[in-house]
């Protein structure tokens, strides 16, 4: 069964300053897709980024931009000149292509970006 | 205009009673899921339709149905409720059951069960 972790609970950035989310993930498909959610103190859950796994390029989206490492089986989210609208709970997630269909969820980190 | 839509957002209700959560999506998909969220924030998946037919139906119990009378709705009804219930949940749609296509989600609707 594939798994996500997210070994970072809780994080803290200032105002401006990069920030680095890390995700693993465990699995033995070839083909999937990564994601990374954002859900603020609203509870609305966002989606932030998308990469296909067959793409060595990594995505980006504005401020933020992931590290995607397949060999290490890796998918980190890089925020880049933080913004205090960026406070929340961020989400990675996996789905292979072949399958079960279904997305699966790390169990979050919490990012406060301080004034 | 919201694009997943829940009602309500918030229920209180008494342990034993029955309850329904109705989710409604305005982007034309095909595909429409309910997930819930305990109170660690770890999400997960319990059901999802595909034009109204069952397609993913996690372990959970019986007590929880969900209902899809056309593919633009999908709505949960939980007989009995427990203390454990206790959650939010989140529906969410996407085009189709392709592996990748993005899930949009709802806002949430927090249960709390007492």
């Amino acid at each position: 069964a594939q798994t996500v972790t997210q070994s970072q609970p809780e994080m803290s950035v200032q105002e401006a300053e990069t920030v680095t989310l890390s995700c693993t993930y465990d699995t033995s498909e070839n083909n999937y897709y990564l994601f990374w959610y954002k859900q603020p103190p609203s509870r609305q859950m966002i989606l932030v980024i998308r990469q296909e796994a067959y793409k060595q390029q990594n995505a980006t989206e504005n401020r933020f931009s992931v590290n995607f490492q397949k060999a290490a089986k890796s998918f980190s989210l890089k925020i880049s000149d933080s913004q205090l609208g960026d406070t929340a709970m961020y989400f990675c997630a996996f789905i292979s292509q072949g399958g079960s269909e279904k997305l699966v969820f790390g169990k979050g980190t919490k990012l406060t970006v301080n004034p | 205009d919201t694009a997943v839509s829940q009602t309500p957002k918030y229920l209180v209700t008494q342990m034993g009673n029955d309850k329904s959560i109705k989710c409604e999506q305005n982007l034309g998909h095909d595909t429409m899921y309910w997930y819930k969220q305990d109170s660690k924030k770890f999400l997960k998946i319990m059901f999802s339709y595909n034009n109204k037919e069952l397609i993913i139906n996690e372990t959970v119990p019986n007590r929880f149905s969900p209902k899809s009378p056309d593919k633009a709705h999908l709505n949960l009804h939980i007989n009995s409720l427990e203390l454990g219930d206790s959650a939010v949940y989140f529906c969410a749609s996407s085009q189709d059951t392709i592996p990748g296509e993005t899930q949009y989600f709802g806002p949430g609707t927090r249960l709390l069960v007492l």
